[in-house]
């Protein structure tokens, strides 16, 4: 069964305070996983895809990896902007269904 | 306005009531979403839709209907509401074009079955 889950649940740091989200993964053929970034009372922000393990994208503060079995979002050096809650998802071969993870809430502090 | 809307954004309706949420996209992506979210379980598929007439059921369909009639509209129908569908509905779209898989969301609507 395809599964997604998001570690910790919940983060806080200080303001400036570099740390990584994770993404654990089971999946029978990996299209895509997805990062999203979801503000209190709004829609997800898509983020990133990766496809393949060993592929990095970076925007800003965030840079996401990926291996087989898990991705890792790096927030570096984060403001408290930055506050929220992040989603992973992924998307088997053969269809365009996302499974999400109930994601990591991320608190920055000043 | 060029994106994804949704309405309404807020609703509340009585246990029993039909009650649809509107989903509009500008962008003439072929695939479309609904989605609900709640606490401890996340974002859920309630229906998918590949083309205009074309929907599939996702993890949590039951109680729900879709239809897709026009590329850009894709309505959701709470048939007989129950306090159980209370939660925060998400639309979203994607394309179809390789590599671009990604899907874009709505602003969401709060629903509560009283």
């Amino acid at each position: 069964e395809d599964q997604v889950t998001q570690s910790p649940e919940a983060l806080r740091l200080q303001e400036g305070e570099s740390s990584s989200l994770n993404c654990s993964y089971t999946v029978s053929g990996l299209r895509g996983l997805f990062w999203y970034r979801q503000d209190p009372g709004k829609g997800p922000e898509f983020l990133f895809t990766l496809y393949s393990a060993g592929e990095e994208k970076e925007k800003e503060r965030l840079k996401a990896t990926l291996t087989k079995k898990e991705s890792f979002l790096h927030i570096t050096a984060p403001k408290p902007e930055d506050s929220a809650t992040y989603l992973c998802a992924v998307q088997a071969k053969g269809t365009y269904k996302y499974i999400f993870g109930t994601g990591t809430r991320l608190k920055v502090l000043a | 306005d060029a994106g994804i809307t949704q309405s309404p954004r807020y609703k509340i309706t009585e246990t029993g009531r039909q009650v649809t949420l509107m989903c509009h996209q500008t962008w003439s992506h072929s695939y479309m979403f609904w989605y609900r979210q709640d606490l401890g379980h996340g974002l859920r598929l309630i229906y998918y839709s590949a083309a205009a007439d074309i929907t599939d059921k996702g993890e949590v369909p039951d109680g729900y209907v879709v239809s897709r009639s026009k590329t850009e509209n894709f309505p959701l129908t709470l048939e007989s509401a129950t306090r159980s569908q209370t939660s925060v509905y998400f639309c979203a779209s994607s394309s179809s074009g390789i590599p671009h898989y990604e899907q874009y969301f709505g602003p969401g609507t709060r629903l509560t079955v009283t």
